[in-house]
């Protein structure tokens, strides 16, 4: 098992559409969780970071859920913009950073 | 405010070549530094990382070696550049001992032919 996993993608959904992704992680003990968006050819940059209260960002709302070890992403009124890769990012402690291998999503006009 | 440069951005090398990508940070000292790569339509692998001058762990055996010489400075190199090391390469830093986000530079895109 991997030690991320992320929806496999691309996601193509219409402006306006609400849109999920959920990622799992195996090490119970992890202790930091975010998402980064990555645009084509560019580094990632950090959307949210993710707390067990779960937090809310204009459109983005991020979710724990350590009992079943995975987390969510969910964009409402989607843009153009939107269009990126997502990745899932777990620090499971230490100095290690996993990464999941990316979800695509094209917004469509 | 802390800034992330990288370069070359491009980079094409010829199998069998050296190699050398330098990575430095303004703005802060003592940061984790982070060497990352990224095949085509793959996600991000780590390769190394260092948490202070000449401190270096690998997370992945292969051709590829870093330094750190200063404090903000991250190095990656190669005696011998393998077709397979193609990709993408991203420099990271977080500040030492804190559990949080990882901030990238531009990264440097490397085709070996």
């Amino acid at each position: 098992r991997k030690e991320v996993e992320q929806d496999p993608g691309p996601f193509n959904v219409p402006e306006g559409a609400t849109v999920a992704f959920n990622c799992t992680y195996s090490n119970s003990a992890s202790q930091s969780f975010f998402w980064y968006r990555q645009d084509c050819r560019k580094e990632p940059k950090l959307l949210m970071s993710v707390y067990s209260s779960g937090n809310e960002d204009g459109r983005f709302t991020a979710q724990l859920n350590r009992a079943s070890q995975y987390i969510s992403l969910l964009i409402r009124d989607s843009k153009l913009s939107d269009s990126a890769t997502y990745l899932c990012v777990v620090l499971p402690g230490g100095f290690k950073t996993i990464f999941g291998a990316g979800t695509r999503l094209f917004v469509k006009a | 405010s802390q800034t992330i440069h990288q370069w070359p951005a491009t980079l094409v090398q010829p199998v069998g070549s050296p190699l050398s990508l330098e990575c430095t940070v303004e703005g802060t000292s003592n940061p984790n530094l982070y060497w990352y790569r990224q095949a085509a339509g793959r996600g991000l692998q780590l390769l190394f990382y260092s948490v202070g001058i000449g401190q270096i762990s690998s997370e992945v055996p292969q051709n590829l070696s870093a330094s750190r010489p200063q404090d903000r400075q991250f190095i990656l190199s190669s005696k011998k550049l393998l077709l397979s090391d193609s990709g993408f390469y991203l420099c990271a830093w977080t500040r030492l001992a804190v559990q949080e986000t990882q901030y990238f530079g531009p990264g440097t895109r490397l085709l070996v032919l």
